[in-house]
């Protein structure tokens, strides 16, 4: 079975804090991204990135940037936490050009105070 | 631009009747459609993908293009079927990017 591995499950951090969000995943996925899951909004974009160092902005991108120095990890980072950042953060990796199945991590929820 | 519209936040129904999940979706090429499940406390998974034309727990759909609609039907819900529901949209090509919609949430009532 893939497994995409969110490093915590709940994070409370600080207004202005930068907080780091990872990913792991152990199936040698091509595609990762990152999405913010609200009530009510869905899930929104926010970065994607197709190969190692590469990275595309998401819909949502702002107040976020993303790293990806190995395949298998891609780190979600917020520079300066604000509450309106208080989210679920999902994770999520694919084959490249295997689009029609992303398979998610369980999910990290922040809360920024 | 893309986009996927799912009308209903919740959509509660009781066991045994049928049910259908609305989703609409605005693209001018040809679309890939999936629809994509979190049952409580699990992960979010794909349920189903149109290019499939597969029945997966009882739920099928079809993509009607002259509607542009993708709507999740199942004949006889089941109360294991409440969950939280996606529709999500690839517009193909280079773009690897899925965009969902805002999501249902089915309760089946006893």
């Amino acid at each position: 079975d893939v497994k995409v591995t969110q490093s915590s499950r709940y994070l409370v951090k600080r207004t202005g804090e930068k907080v780091f969000l990872e990913c792991v995943q152990d199936m040698d996925h091509e595609n990762m991204f990152w999405y913010r899951q609200d009530p009510g909004l869905g899930l929104r974009l926010i970065y994607f990135s197709y190969d190692v160092k590469m990275k595309e902005k998401g819909d949502i991108p702002e107040g976020y940037s993303v790293s990806r120095e190995k395949k298998e990890r891609f780190s979600l980072i917020l520079e300066s936490a604000s509450t309106n950042q208080t989210s679920m953060y999902l994770c999520a990796s694919s084959f490249w050009r295997g689009l029609e199945k992303l398979f998610f991590g369980s999910g990290t929820q922040l809360s920024v105070l | 631009a893309q986009r996927v519209t799912q009308p209903e936040k919740l959509l509660s129904v009781f066991k045994g009747a049928p049910v259908e999940l609305k989703c609409n979706y605005s693209y001018s090429g040809s679309p890939e459609l999936f629809w994509y499940v979190q049952y409580s406390r699990q992960r979010l998974q794909l349920l189903l993908r149109h290019i499939s034309r597969e029945s997966i727990k009882g739920f099928t759909a079809d993509l009607n293009k002259g509607e542009t609609s993708f709507h999740l039907k199942k004949p006889f819900a089941q109360e294991e079927d409440s969950a939280m529901y996606y529709c999500a949209l690839n517009s193909g090509g280079s773009n690897y990017k899925l965009t969902f919609g805002k999501g249902t949430l089915l309760t089946v009532n006893p």
